[in-house]
């Protein structure tokens, strides 16, 4: 199963309406980072959240992490043509001998029609 | 500062065949992790050098090497190619990789087709 669930899968919003995308881990994560990338471009670093309660924004881009719930959530405020991409969302997951790595979500393709 | 670079960023080759992709970090940086991108499993974690030392590996056959040079400059390679390594193949680096605390910046990857 995907240690880190995000939804929705894809979402098409008209320009100028708010939207959410949700990303929840089943394992305990240590820092949960979120990305934009244009399809098949590298990702570009959005924000990263480092502790419960959490929250950051980037110019139209808020984005919290809820600790015990084990999520986060990105929201875009008035959406715009240029927010359009794929968003991922990564965390760093326990993966046993003091080891962790970097695992990611499958991503939320958001399409804003003008 | 510049970013994290990747070369070549196509590369066409024939199954049977290797591949070696390279990656030059953020001046500094001294992390250097490395990516697999594709529709069906999406990004997937390879492996973690970190001063010449692999730190972590992801669940991948030992076709995937890597390794890590003193100035951070770090290669990949796949032996034996297959159909299912085409792929996009990024490379990310950090100064530290603390977890939690240490964002990784991506470099624009490298698209690997194999036929």
């Amino acid at each position: 199963s995907q240690e880190l669930e995000q939804s929705p899968q894809s979402l098409i919003v008209q320009e100028g309406k708010n939207l959410t995308i949700n990303c929840t881990s089943s394992k305990t994560l240590y820092g949960l980072y979120w990305y934009k990338q244009k399809y098949g471009e590298g990702l570009i670093f959005l924000m990263m959240l480092q502790k419960g309660g959490e929250e950051k924004s980037h110019e139209k881009i808020t984005a919290k992490l809820d600790e015990k719930k084990q999520q986060s959530s990105l929201h875009i405020t008035a959406s715009q043509p240029s927010h359009a991409g794929i968003y991922l969302c990564g965390a760093d997951i326990d993966s046993g001998g003091s080891n962790y790595k970097l695992t990611f979500g499958k991503g939320t393709l958001l399409t804003v029609n003008p | 500062k510049a970013g994290v670079t990747q070369t070549p960023r196509y590369l066409i080759k024939t199954r049977g065949q290797q591949v070696t992709l390279s990656c030059s970090p953020i001046s500094g940086h001294r992390s250097v992790s490395w990516y697999q991108q594709t529709p069906g499993q999406g990004l997937q974690f390879l492996f973690e050098y970190f001063s010449e030392t692999q730190r972590n590996k992801g669940n991948f056959p030992g076709r995937f090497s890597g390794r890590q040079f003193s100035n951070s400059r770090s290669e990949m390679n796949v032996s034996t190619l297959e159909l299912g390594d085409s792929a996009l193949y990024l490379c990310a680096s950090s100064s530290a990789r603390l977890a939690g605390k240490e964002t990784q910046y991506f470099g624009p990857g490298t698209r690997l087709l194999v036929l």
